[in-house]
């Protein structure tokens, strides 16, 4: 079946670090990817998505490649701040009819002033 | 609602007795979730509901789990005689429809479980 690997965490970073949050899926066909991330206090959100091959999808900052040669997607920020610190999820979903969200382990980022 | 409501956010109950945990999905969307996230572990799908239609079960770890929705609205997800390896975060998400390429999940935020 359908399955995300991501890196364990805590991943613990300076403000203004490069971030990468590797993540790689084992899925059937053609899935989409997303990317969703859970501050403290809150449900998770989404954060950004890719439905193809080669696409990127970005917000806030953060960006992550649909790699299909290597099954990836993996989570990337050129600077982090202290406000996102959270834990981060990758998940896939299949196509056609329902196909449910299949998540990750989730990794915690912590970054420090 | 402006969001996915979930109640209670925090359960404390005895090894052995029922609970039944809410969730009050975006008004309008008629597809619902109910995720399990525990420690350590990623977030397991338990079931799903989708207009009128059968409910997908398929996650659903015992015969103890069950979920009802009532009115396409709100849903009920009940564990009877609780264990401690129930104890988890349940997450209720809903969507417009069927999760996809073009369609978000909203989560709530919880309910966290505590069995004693």
């Amino acid at each position: 079946g359908n399955s995300v690997t991501q890196m364990e965490g805590p991943v613990t970073l300076s403000e203004e670090a490069f971030l990468t949050i590797n993540c790689t899926y084992t899925a059937t066909g053609y899935p989409s990817l997303f990317w969703y991330v859970q501050y403290p206090g809150e449900g998770l959100q989404l954060l950004l998505k890719a439905t193809k091959a080669d696409d990127k999808g970005s917000n806030k900052g953060f960006e992550a490649t649909y790699r299909k040669e290597t099954t990836s997607f993996h989570l990337e920020k050129g600077s982090v701040q202290v406000s996102d610190s959270a834990v981060y999820f990758c998940a896939l979903s299949g196509r056609g009819g329902f196909q449910k969200l299949v998540f990750g382990t989730g990794t915690r980022l912590l970054v420090s002033p | 609602g402006a969001g996915v409501s979930q109640s209670p956010s925090n359960k404390v109950t005895e090894k052995g007795k029922d609970v039944e945990l809410r969730c009050d999905p975006i008004s309008g969307h008629t597809a619902l979730y109910w995720y399990r996230q525990s420690l350590g572990q990623g977030l397991e799908f338990l079931i799903y509901f989708q207009g009128n239609s059968a409910p997908d079960k398929s996650g659903l770890p015992s015969d103890r789990f069950s979920a009802e929705r009532t009115g396409g609205s709100v849903s009920t997800l009940t564990i009877q005689r609780t264990q401690q390896e129930d104890s988890a975060v349940y997450l209720c998400a809903s969507s417009l429809a069927a999760v996809s390429m073009n369609t978000e999940a909203f989560f709530g935020q919880g309910t966290r479980l505590t069995v004693v």
